[in-house]
């Protein structure tokens, strides 16, 4: 089983909301990712949690907020968030977080108006 | 910093042809790894490749781990409609937290 599930699935929001993102694995993964993405392009990496702990946040905006409860669940908080926001938002994991194959969830599309 | 060269960028091509894409670098990879995505929806991985002259199928699928470890090459055999997507491949260095290097994503038309 290499399952990574996302919720949820859209969401669409105002500049002024705030939401959040859910990523769960039942594998015994180690390590989780959040991952953005825009229409016909690579993802982008945002975040690495490592034994549930932030190992790498490359530079993204405060409005962006991750949390990773327990080593099955990540979080991605959203506030004032921006239309060039709008984007597919991945969430991946694997076993541990150097070397091993990430498997990604299906995604949540997400649109900021 | 690191860059993942993928050609070709699109391809159209007829029901049972065969198909061949590759991912060129000048940094050495310790792990290579090919995606494919349909439209809305995550990055399903297709092969992962963790030896440099590494030759591995997946059913229709092929890809190798270059010997100098610079670059990979997928080929699908057979093509059928189902095959349409966008195929990624991404590049992992040891000792860099994880990060995956990706490429800029082939795009693949088949016309029954």
């Amino acid at each position: 089983d290499t399952e990574v599930t996302q919720t949820p699935k859209h969401l669409v929001m105002g500049m002024t909301n705030k939401k959040s993102l859910k990523c769960e694995q039942h594998m015994g993964h180690r390590a989780m990712y959040w991952y953005k993405q825009k229409a016909k392009k690579p993802p982008e990496l945002m975040f690495v949690y490592s034994y549930e702990k932030l190992s790498i946040n490359e530079s993204v905006p405060s409005r962006f907020s991750p949390e990773c409860p327990n080593s099955s669940l990540l979080n991605l908080h959203l506030h004032a968030l921006q239309p060039e926001d709008s984007a597919l938002y991945l969430c991946a994991s694997s076993q541990a977080p150097d070397g091993d194959t990430q498997y990604f969830g299906p995604g949540t599309r997400l649109t900021v108006l | 910093g690191q860059q993942l060269n993928q050609s070709p960028q699109s391809m159209f091509i007829q029901e049972g042809e065969d198909v061949s894409m590759n991912c060129t670098s000048s940094s050495i990879f310790n792990t290579w790894l090919w995606y494919k995505q349909d439209p809305g929806e995550g990055p399903v991985l297709l092969i992962a490749l963790y030896k440099a002259g590494e030759l591995t199928s997946n059913g229709r699928l092929t890809a190798q781990f270059g010997i100098t470890r610079k670059d990979s090459f997928l080929n699908i055999s057979a093509s059928i409609p189902s095959d349409v997507g966008i195929y990624f491949c991404a590049g992992m260095i040891y000792n860099q937290g994880g990060k995956l290097i990706f490429g800029q994503g082939t795009e693949l038309s088949v016309k029954p």
